[in-house]
């Protein structure tokens, strides 16, 4: 039971260039999310899914896009990368209900 | 709009001070408020939830406490060790499952 895991853990970027960011969770929950988070900022929603093909906006969500193809991974993908979307990244799940969210350990995006 | 507001934004203490976090939250039902511990480079750590105004979790040195507007973490005679980042969330009462986080306190604790 590995929990949430999000792939990868660091990553350097030129601007325009795309990725994709992997978070994966073995605990069937039903609620994910991106945040992103930068100095002083605290943590930013991005996008997030209450189920297995279904996805909802957050606070922060252009210049992302998001899929949820499988309830196990929730996907954020970056299409044309700029210097402000670095940052550190936190994929988060929750079972459904009102319990607590469980949280990756963050991956670290530099844009140059 | 909902929206969760932390203060003060960082505190210093000294070891054996005692004080209080502060969260103000605004959001169209709450089903729940969270309070999560972050070490420099990690993810969040869970602490408490809480659900209805009135109720009181304790754990060690910390005591998260909720009312209809806003929640606190009461950290009585901190040490060193307790110095980080604390975070607060609140997930609305809707089935949209938005979950949403304040901008945090960093907490110092000198000797």
């Amino acid at each position: 039971n590995a929990g949430v895991t999000q792939t990868p853990k660091f990553r350097v970027l030129k601007t325009g260039q795309s990725m994709t960011l992997l978070c994966a969770q073995d605990m069937n929950h039903e609620y994910m999310y991106w945040y992103r988070q930068d100095p002083g900022m605290g943590l930013r929603l991005i996008h997030y899914s209450v189920g297995e093909g279904t996805t909802a906006k957050g606070e922060v969500p252009d210049g992302y896009n998001v899929s949820r193809l499988k309830k196990q991974n929730f996907l954020l993908g970056l299409e044309s990368a700029a210097p402000s979307q670095t940052s550190v990244y936190f994929c988060a799940s929750i079972p459904g209900g009102r319990t607590e969210a469980f949280f990756g350990q963050g991956t670290r995006l530099t844009v140059v | 709009e909902d929206q969760v507001t932390q203060s003060p934004e960082a505190l210093r203490l000294q070891e054996g001070e005692s004080s209080s976090l502060n969260c103000s939250y605004t959001v169209s039902g709450l089903r729940g408020l969270f309070w999560y511990r972050q070490d420099p480079g990690k993810g969040p750590e869970f602490l408490f939830t809480l659900y209805s105004a009135g109720e009181e979790k304790e754990k060690e040195r910390l005591k998260a406490t909720l009312t209809k507007k806003e929640s606190f973490l009461h950290i009585t005679a901190p040490k060193p060790e307790d110095s980080a980042t604390y975070l607060c969330a609140v997930l609305r009462s809707s089935n949209t499952g938005k979950l949403i986080f304040g901008q945090g306190t960093t907490l110092q604790v000198k000797p």
